[in-house]
């Protein structure tokens, strides 16, 4: 059974500093590995989408990479800001049906 | 519809009480998923949607729930003589296909809480 595992739970930076998240999954026959934000009594928001085949993905600050071999992701944000904050989600796909598996999270803030 | 909306976006009613939760997908959207958030549970599945089907409803956690499509639209879900283990928030994400290619956008959710 695919388990996702994020780490750390829980982060706090001062404004500026680069945010590095984890993510670490069992089974590496993935389709592809997804990662959300998600703010207080909101739903998700899509940030980057990797395929199986890819081993980064990057949308302005954000950068993600890819190492299915070892099962690992890496969600990296550059120069994080107050706005940053929130809970940041990575998800696998493992099947054909695009059942995702979820990783608890990972809360940030993000200090002024 | 430019996102996927839900409604209510919040529901409190007492245990026993039957409740339906509505999701309209993104228009297009074939594939139509139901997750549920539960406070120390995460993100857990439930059921999926192609079209009007559902080839995996292995996640629905008890006979109690049910959930149907229609026109390969809305689809609702309904949970029956509902119990206080059932409070979370409920998320539906819609996908072009549902194929790898496509990633999913999702709803703001229904915060169910049972009395």
């Amino acid at each position: 059974k695919q388990e996702v595992t994020q780490i750390p739970a829980a982060l706090s930076v001062p404004e500026g500093e680069n945010l590095v998240l984890n993510c670490s999954f069992t089974d590496s026959a993935i389709y592809n590995l997804q990662w959300f934000r998600q703010d207080p009594g909101k739903g998700l928001t899509s940030l980057l989408l990797i395929q199986s085949s890819q081993r980064e993905q990057t949308s302005g600050r954000l950068n993600a990479s890819l190492d299915k071999s070892s099962g690992r992701s890496t969600l990296y944000i550059a120069a994080s800001q107050p706005g940053d904050s929130a809970t940041y989600l990575c998800a696998v796909r493992a099947d054909s049906w695009g059942k995702l598996q979820f990783g608890a999270g990972t809360q940030v803030v993000v200090t002024p | 519809g430019a996102g996927v909306s839900q409604s209510p976006s919040n529901k409190v009613t007492e245990k026993g009480k039957d409740v339906e939760l509505r999701c309209d997908p993104i228009s297009g959207h074939t594939a139509l998923y139901w997750y549920r958030q539960s406070l120390g549970q995460g993100l857990e599945f439930l059921i999926y949607f192609q079209g009007n089907s559902a080839p995996d409803k292995s996640g629905l956690p008890s006979d109690r729930f049910s959930a149907e499509r229609t026109g390969g639209s809305v689809s609702t879900l309904t949970i029956q003589r509902t119990q206080q283990e059932d409070s979370a928030v409920y998320l539906c994400a819609s996908s072009f296909t549902g194929g790898p290619n496509y990633g999913y956008t999702f709803g703001s959710g229904t915060r169910l809480t049972v009395v």
